[in-house]
């Protein structure tokens, strides 16, 4: 079966500007999550969602950060505008709510 | 509060001896559990889950993971580790309580080096 696809792989840009991230789960997971993770430490969650309705955002910073998931499918991770220190890799995983998270294989960004 | 630890930023062993990577978590309802790796430039794997039955999970690779309710902890072991075992190993949980709202948690990692 296909794996959890997200784009851009690399992304590169100045502080203040604006990014987005897509994502697009493996079909029929329902829980879809966003994580971010920085250079040598273990993936935050940043949201999760189950099917369209978001079940944990208490670690986005929403003050910049936002995301939605179109129909309870694909997803997009929206930081503006950005700081230095959310340079990381943003990781998309998707799941069954008893199975273990299958995950793609990240943007990398880094903000200059 | 939903927590998982690993008190070992990383493990070193030598070629074919026996590996533990250690892990210990905290939350409200009944736990699931899992471990992942993370190869150089690689996205996160999946090796192996624990949701209930029996204690010992086998996974991927020849891993398996031993999970002690009254430790409250889930350590991954593999009988004798190889070269290229070596990589960051994550361990996660999922607390399926009606509090947890089943969020997925990750430690912070180990990084397993295998020795020839």
């Amino acid at each position: 079966e296909a794996g959890v696809a997200q784009s851009p792989r690399y992304k590169i840009i100045e502080k203040r500007q604006s990014v987005a991230f897509w994502c697009n789960p493996i079909s029929g997971h329902a829980t879809l999550y966003w994580y971010q993770q920085i250079l040598g430490q273990g993936p935050k969650l940043l949201i999760q969602f189950q099917n369209n309705g978001v079940v944990d955002d208490s670690q986005l910073p929403k003050d910049r950060f936002s995301a939605e998931r179109l129909k309870g499918v694909d997803s997009t991770l929206k930081i503006q505008p950005a700081k230095l220190e959310d340079s990381a890799v943003y990781l998309c995983a998707s799941s069954l709510v008893r199975g273990g998270g299958f995950f793609g294989p990240g943007t990398r960004l880094t903000v200059l | 509060a939903q927590s998982v630890a690993q008190p070992e930023d990383q493990v070193n062993v030598a070629e074919g001896n026996p590996l533990t990577v250690k892990c210990t978590y905290s939350v409200s309802g009944n736990p699931y559990l899992f471990w992942y790796v993370q190869y150089p430039n690689r996205g996160l794997q999946f090796l192996l889950k624990y949701i209930t039955g029996d204690n010992l999970v086998k996974g991927s690779y020849g891993f398996e993971a031993e999970f002690n309710k009254s430790q409250t902890s889930f350590h991954l072991k593999k009988p004798s580790a190889l070269v290229s075992d070596s990589a960051l190993y994550f361990c996660a949980v999922r607390d399926m309580g009606p509090a947890g709202g089943f969020k997925t948690i990750f430690g912070a990692g180990t990084r397993l080096f295998v020795k020839a």
